[in-house]
């Protein structure tokens, strides 16, 4: 299957500082991505739709301005958590698939603690 | 979303036995279902899909079945094994893009 790599796995920021968490498709090209949020003991929730060349798609209640997404290759996408607060420490996971209307591979995840 | 996040339900069996696993869906429109299996700590593994125009299929010691009447989807899990214990999720789609996640259960399987 298709590789996901996401980095960093864990971040530990001050509140009021921006973290930048990367995810790339290692041996595909993804002219689409997606973010994901995933608290504890709870399911996945779809954060936007990042798209290469493009603006970021954003799930209704997801703030633009705070999760700075953006996708300038076809193989690395990059979601920015502007001035975090403890409210937004949670599991960030992205995944990217083969093509529409196909399934998703997932990273990793990134476990993101504010402080 | 067409999910909302709830506290996990729960399912626990003993190993050998056969696990049942169900979802409820939201959406009549969506099209193609995956079941994801994700351990503690890390990203969501893929393990079976289905789409539509089908109501069953198999894989390796898994079968996803889909009844569209009652938008109710299962995954069963033949001879479970304590590697089979994570959290498991259903995901639906009907934009051929995005996937929207159901509320998961926690499968613990008892050695």
């Amino acid at each position: 299957g298709a590789v996901v790599s996401q980095h960093p796995s864990w971040v530990i920021c001050k509140s009021g500082t921006s973290v930048k968490i990367e995810c790339r498709s290692l041996d595909f090209q993804a002219t689409t991505m997606f973010w994901y949020r995933q608290f504890p003991k709870q399911s996945l929730m779809l954060m936007a739709t990042s798209n290469e060349g493009s603006k970021a798609t954003y799930e209704q209640g997801v703030e633009k301005d705070k999760f700075l997404i953006n996708h300038a290759s076809l193989t690395l996408s990059t979601l920015t958590v502007t001035s975090a607060h403890p409210e937004d420490s949670s599991f960030y996971i992205c995944s990217a698939s083969l093509g529409q209307d196909e399934k998703l591979f997932f990273g990793s995840g990134t476990q993101l603690s504010v402080l | 979303g067409e999910s909302v996040g709830l506290h996990l339900p729960t399912l626990s069996v003993q190993e050998g036995d056969n696990s049942i696993i169900n979802c409820a869906y939201s959406n009549s429109a969506s099209d193609y279902f995956i079941w994801y299996k994700q351990e503690s700590g890390k990203g969501p593994q893929f393990i079976i899909d289905i789409r539509s125009n089908m109501d069953k299929r198999q894989g390796q010691r898994v079968t996803v079945l889909l009844n569209k009447t009652v938008k109710h989807l299962s995954l069963q899990i033949a001879a479970t094994q304590p590697g089979d214990s994570a959290v498991y999720f259903c995901a639906e789609s009907y934009t051929g893009n995005q996937f929207y996640f159901g509320t998961g259960t926690s499968l613990t399987v008892i050695p």
